[in-house]
Formats: structure tokens, sequence, C-alpha cells
């Protein structure tokens, strides 16, 4: 299997500007998670989804961020507008399970969002 | 709800010698417990979980954890370690059984002196 797989790898965009990042997860897996990695907050859980439904979106950060997965081998996260603070590293991760057997999360290689 | 700590932000060590990653949690229930570490310009990658029986877990790369139920610990080790582990280690948890999420901590730089 390829992994999980994130598009693109690296954006730059300016203020104001709608971001899509894209992920693919491991045929199979049941679970999908987004990250997102600063220096200042750490790696912070923004949604989940299990069997394409969303479970858990309390880490989003406000109404400019919207996540959706319309089958089990495509998920994104817009942000709409984008702002300089939302720079960071973007985690796409996928699990058969979400932790009620200890499984443990496959991470794609991640996407670095700069907003200037 | 669960939470983890990770005291130390950088940890600097040479070349074969060994070394010990602290990580404690917090949680009335039981709990798994993972370390992940993550390469520059990469994501995560399990490096050892434990979910039950021996406390003593051993990993890739020749690390190894031990679960402490009464001091709340779960200490990553490695008796030498190489320029290759250079890297930043994050300790996680998760409560067994339902479905929980999965808890992070801030992570521990590992740098490796030659």
């Amino acid at each position: 299997d390829a992994g999980v797989i994130q598009s693109p790898r690296h954006e730059v965009t300016e203020m104001g500007q709608e971001v899509t990042l894209r992920c693919k997860p491991i045929s199979g897996h049941d679970y999908l998670f987004w990250y997102r990695q600063t220096m200042m907050r750490g790696l912070e859980l923004l949604i989940y989804f299990n069997n394409n439904v969303p479970i858990d979106d309390s880490g989003m950060p406000e109404d400019r961020f919207s996540a959706k997965m319309p089958n089990a081998s495509f998920s994104t996260l817009k942000i709409q507008p984008s702002e300089p603070r939302d720079s960071a590293v973007y985690f796409c991760a996928s699990s058969p399970g979400q932790g009620a057997r200890g499984d443990t999360q496959y991470f794609g290689p991640g996407t670095r969002l700069t907003v200037l | 709800a669960q939470s983890v700590t990770q005291l130390d932000s950088q940890v600097p060590v040479f070349e074969e010698a060994p070394v010990e990653l602290r990580c404690n949690y917090s949680s009335s229930v039981s709990v798994y417990l993972f370390w992940y570490v993550q390469y520059p310009n990469q994501g995560l990658q399990l490096l050892l979980k434990y979910l039950s029986g021996s406390t003593l877990v051993k990993g890739i790369n020749g690390f190894e954890a031990e679960f402490n139920k009464s001091q709340t610990s779960f200490h990553l080790r490695k008796p030498s370690v190489h320029i290759s582990d250079t890297a930043e280690y994050f300790c996680a948890v998760t409560l067994s059984g339902g479905y929980q999420k999965v808890t992070f901590g801030t992570g521990t730089k590992l740098q490796v002196i030659p």
C-alpha cells in the first residue's frame, strides 16, 4: 500500500484566498483524522471521521474551516478565507479503528501551508 | 478526560550514549499508550504501543518503553543512540474500550550529537 497520500505537499497563498487540502487514506481504514501542527500549539486534532461520517469536529478552530469525506478514499479540508495564523503543517491520518483496540494511526507526509 | 505530559521539550545526547524520554499521563481509567516518532519533514510513525500484558514494550529501531501504572508513566528508552535517531518523539494516550480520541503530548526533540 502507498500509505496515506496528501496533496499538495506545499501551499503558499495570500490572505483571503480559499485553500483546499486533500487526503487519500489507506484502503480499508475506517477512520480518518485531520491534525494541525504548529510550533506554538503542537499537534492538534481538528476533526475525525468514521466510515465517512464526521464524529468529532470540536477541534476545528472556527467556521472558516470545513472538512468533508464524500467517500472512503477521499477527504478534503478547506479554509475559506485563509489567514496568516492558519500557517501550519496539516496532517491527515487513517486507522483501521479509532482507538478502541489500540489501533495505530498512519500519518501522511503533511501539507505545509503558508498564508502571506 | 485523559492527558499526557512530556516534560522535556529537547534532549541532547551524545552518539552511542543511552537516552530516556519521559512521558506521564493522567487518567482515572485504563489507557492505551503510544510513542510516535517524527523525522524532519515527515509525518508521525508508530514506534511502539502498550495495550495490555507485559509492562515492558519493545518497538522498532531498538527502542523500548515501560508502563508504570503506579507512577502513571510510560518512559521511552534506548541503550545506545545513533545519529539517525535525531527526531521528535511524541507520547500519546487513549482510553481503553469504547471509541475515544487519541491525545498527543507536546513532543520531545532528541538531538544526537556526533
